[in-house]
């Protein structure tokens, strides 16, 4: 299967901190998804990216499509307390695949 | 409108015993996935149907792990016999014809096996 590198594993922010997180492959992939995942939830999508450099924003997140369709970054500005979960990126390839990476735990300080 | 509903959200069994997740997708959504996910880890697809039919199941555990969506809409898994690695999370989700990245899921069903 693809694989999906998101690091680091966890990152510990202040509030009101921006926060960045990204997502690598050596694969190439038609889309790009960053999901984020509370505790006993499913994940719910924040963004999608349906091509090559493309940078879209859904309120406090900004999300872009890497040009060489290989990696994607996700970019929470001013964060909250309730910005807490994992964030996973997934990459769309082949017949329909989604692969997915193993996650961004974000802990938000008071 | 009713999301992805999953149950039961936790079952623990011993070995080598049956277990079966259901999922009703949301409604119009044709295509349903049963993902795993293992702690710490993302999800991993199991199997998608588009409607009734299974189109990609070749990661699905065929010795143990069954699965049906015989009228093409809801579904259930099924694992028999349970094996203590099989203690996950198993999600569902589902997507519509027009949408068919966007992947709506599940609470999931967490399953733990002594």
């Amino acid at each position: 299967g693809q694989q999906l590198n998101q690091s680091p594993q966890s990152m510990f922010i202040q509030e009101g901190e921006d926060v960045s997180m990204n997502c690598t492959s050596s694969s190439i992939f038609n889309t790009w998804l960053w999901y984020k995942q509370d505790p006993g939830e499913g994940p719910v999508l924040l963004i999608a990216l349906y091509k090559a450099g493309e940078l879209t924003s859904n309120g406090r997140l900004t999300a872009q499509f890497g040009i060489t369709r290989k990696d994607s970054f996700l970019n929470i500005s001013a964060s909250i307390p309730s910005d807490v979960g994992i964030y996973f990126c997934a990459g769309q390839y082949g017949n329909n695949r989604l692969a997915f990476g193993k996650g961004n735990q974000v802990v938000v300080i008071p | 409108e009713a999301g992805v509903v999953q149950s039961p959200r936790y079952k623990i069994i011993e070995k080598k015993q049956p277990v079966a997740f259901w999922c009703n997708p949301i409604s119009g959504h044709n295509t349903l996935y049963w993902y795993r996910q293992n702690l710490g880890q993302g999800p991993e697809l199991l199997i998608r149907y588009e409607n009734e039919e299974a189109v990609d199941d070749s990661q699905l555990p065929k010795d143990r792990f069954s699965a049906e969506r015989l009228k093409g809409v809801d579904s259930t898994l099924k694992i028999q016999p349970a094996e203590l690695g099989d203690s996950a999370v198993y999600l569902c989700a589902s997507s519509s014809p027009s949408g068919a990245n966007v992947l709506t899921f599940g609470a999931g069903s967490r399953l733990t096996v002594l």
